[in-house]
């Protein structure tokens, strides 16, 4: 009874170093997203797939990219790390990418860039 | 442009008192409106939803809260708190037009015993 899958759950990088942060879901569901999480601004979307093959841009993708590696799998890639990205990051899914669906969260990463 | 207010940022309440958290929104359209809740260490989990049809919707853990469409407001309620009711809530709308949720900041909540 997975869910929603993250990993790392905590990084620490220095300024300029790359890395990817995976995330896996098993409801076969075909929307998925990843969001950023900063005290007193709530979750802000980076990106989203809502379905496998496809992705776009959110209101904050400057500084990432993803990847929708299979139905299951959307991963957010950091190419050169900035102290402004360090947040909690939260990947999420849901059956479709319909008005009313709700989403499933995973537990978060932890990201501190020094 | 969509945006949701959550205008306190803490609520305090005692154990088995009703507990009230505030939410205002502002969309072109009808709103799909939602509630989550975060425990420490944890991801969002969905409450509860309002689509259309009834102003009052009942959704997970006793949670309830009601769309007022001339106020703009949705409000989450539970009658009696719980201490295990401690947790960040936010509050989110979507407009029907996009797929962009918007989230408002968060409230934490603490019930104390």
């Amino acid at each position: 009874n997975a869910g929603v899958t993250q990993t790392p759950k905590f990084q620490v990088l220095k300024t300029g170093q790359s890395m990817t942060l995976q995330c896996a879901q098993d409801m076969n569901h075909n929307s998925m997203y990843w969001y950023r999480q900063d005290p007193g601004m709530g979750l802000r979307l980076i990106y989203y797939s809502a379905s496998e093959g496809t992705t776009d841009k959110g209101e904050v993708p400057n500084g990432y990219n993803v990847s929708r590696l299979n139905k299951r799998e959307f991963s957010l890639r950091l190419e050169s790390a900035a102290p402004s990205q360090t947040s909690v990051y939260f990947c999420a899914s849901s059956e479709a990418e319909g008005f009313g669906e709700k989403l499933f969260f995973g537990s978060g990463t932890q990201l501190s860039v020094l | 442009a969509q945006s949701v207010a959550q205008p306190e940022d803490q609520v305090n309440v005692a154990e088995g008192n009703p507990l009230t958290v505030k939410c205002t929104y502002s969309v072109s359209g009808n709103p799909y409106l939602f509630w989550y809740v975060q425990y420490p260490n944890r991801g969002l989990q969905f409450l509860l939803k309002y689509i259309t049809g009834d102003n009052l919707v009942k959704g997970s853990y006793g949670f309830e809260a009601e769309f007022n469409k001339s106020q703009t407001s949705f409000h989450l309620k539970k009658p009696s708190a719980l201490v295990s009711d401690s947790a960040l809530y936010f509050c989110a709308v979507r407009d029907g037009r996009g797929y962009k949720l918007s989230f408002g900041a968060g409230t934490t909540v603490t019930v104390r015993a």
